[in-house]
C-alpha cells in the first residue's frame, strides 16, 4: 500500500516549457486535490476532482489544467510554465463522505521554472 | 468565508519544554478541524482531527488539541518538546453542507524549531 504518489519530485523548466505532474493513490478514493505551498501562504488548492472524470477549479487555477480520467489517478499540467509557478506541488486525496474526511498527501514535486 | 488563522509564524522552544501553537477559525457552523505536520523536505502527516464529541482530541506523537467553540480556536499542544518534533504545523478547517467536497482550508503554517 503505498499511498499517495508523486511523479517526478523534481523538475527544473524553462518559461514557456510545458511538463504533467502524475498523482496516483492505490486507497480507492474518491476524492482528489492539488495544492501549491509557497512560503508564507500555505498550502493553497489549485483544483480538485470528487470523482472519476470530474474536475473543478480550486482557489488558484490560472495556468494550469486537470484531467481524472482513471480513479487513481490525478494529473496536473502546466501548458506554458511562469517562473510565478516555481513552488512545491502536492497532492492529496481522501474519502467521500458528507463531511469532511482527513486527506492523504504524497511526497510533493519541487518545480523551478527559469 | 471560511478562514484560518495561525498567529505564530515561527516558535522556538527548548527540548523538553511543554508547546503550544494557536489556530483560530473563522466559520459560522460547527468546524470540522484538522493538524497536520510537514517535516522538512516531506508531505503533510495527520496528527489529529476534530469532528465532534469531546473537545480534546488525542493525536499521534504525543500531541494533543483542543477545541473552544466561545474562542474559535482549536490549539495544539505538547507536554514535552523532542527535538525531533521540528517541523512546520499547519491547522486546517473543513465544513459540513450541501455540495460538500471535501476541502480544507490551511493556515499559514507555524515552524517550530527545537533548541537542544
Amino acid at each position: 500500500n503505498a499511498g499517495v504518489t508523486q511523479t517526478p519530485k523534481f523538475r527544473v523548466l524553462k518559461t514557456g516549457q510545458s511538463m504533467t505532474l502524475l498523482c496516483a493513490q492505490d486507497m480507492n478514493h474518491e476524492y482528489m486535490y492539488w495544492y501549491r505551498q509557497d512560503p508564507g501562504m500555505g498550502l493553497r488548492l489549485i483544483h480538485y476532482s470528487v470523482g472519476e472524470g470530474t474536475t473543478a477549479k480550486g482557489e488558484v487555477p490560472d495556468g494550469y489544467n486537470v484531467s481524472r480520467l482513471k480513479k487513481q489517478n490525478f494529473l496536473l499540467g502546466l501548458e506554458s510554465a511562469a517562473p510565478s509557478q516555481t513552488s512545491v506541488y502536492f497532492c492529496a486525496s481522501s474519502y467521500s463522505w458528507t463531511g469532511p474526511r482527513e486527506q492523504y498527501f504524497g511526497p510533493g514535486t519541487r518545480l523551478t521554472v527559469t | 468565508a471560511q478562514s484560518v488563522t495561525q498567529p505564530d509564524i515561527h516558535i522556538t522552544v527548548s527540548e523538553g519544554a511543554s508547546l503550544e501553537l494557536r489556530c483560530n477559525y473563522s466559520y459560522g457552523a460547527t468546524p470540522y478541524l484538522f493538524w497536520y505536520v510537514q517535516s522538512p523536505g516531506q508531505g503533510l502527516q495527520l496528527l489529529l482531527k476534530y469532528f465532534s464529541g469531546d473537545t480534546l482530541v488525542q493525536g499521534i506523537k504525543g500531541f494533543e488539541a483542543e477545541f473552544k467553540r466561545s474562542q474559535s480556536s482549536f490549539n495544539l499542544r505538547k507536554p514535552s518538546v523532542h527535538w525531533s518534533d521540528a517541523a512546520e504545523y499547519f491547522c486546517a478547517v473543513g465544513r459540513l453542507g450541501p455540495g460538500n467536497t471535501g476541502k480544507l482550508i490551511f493556515g499559514q503554517g507555524t515552524t517550530l524549531q527545537v533548541k537542544p
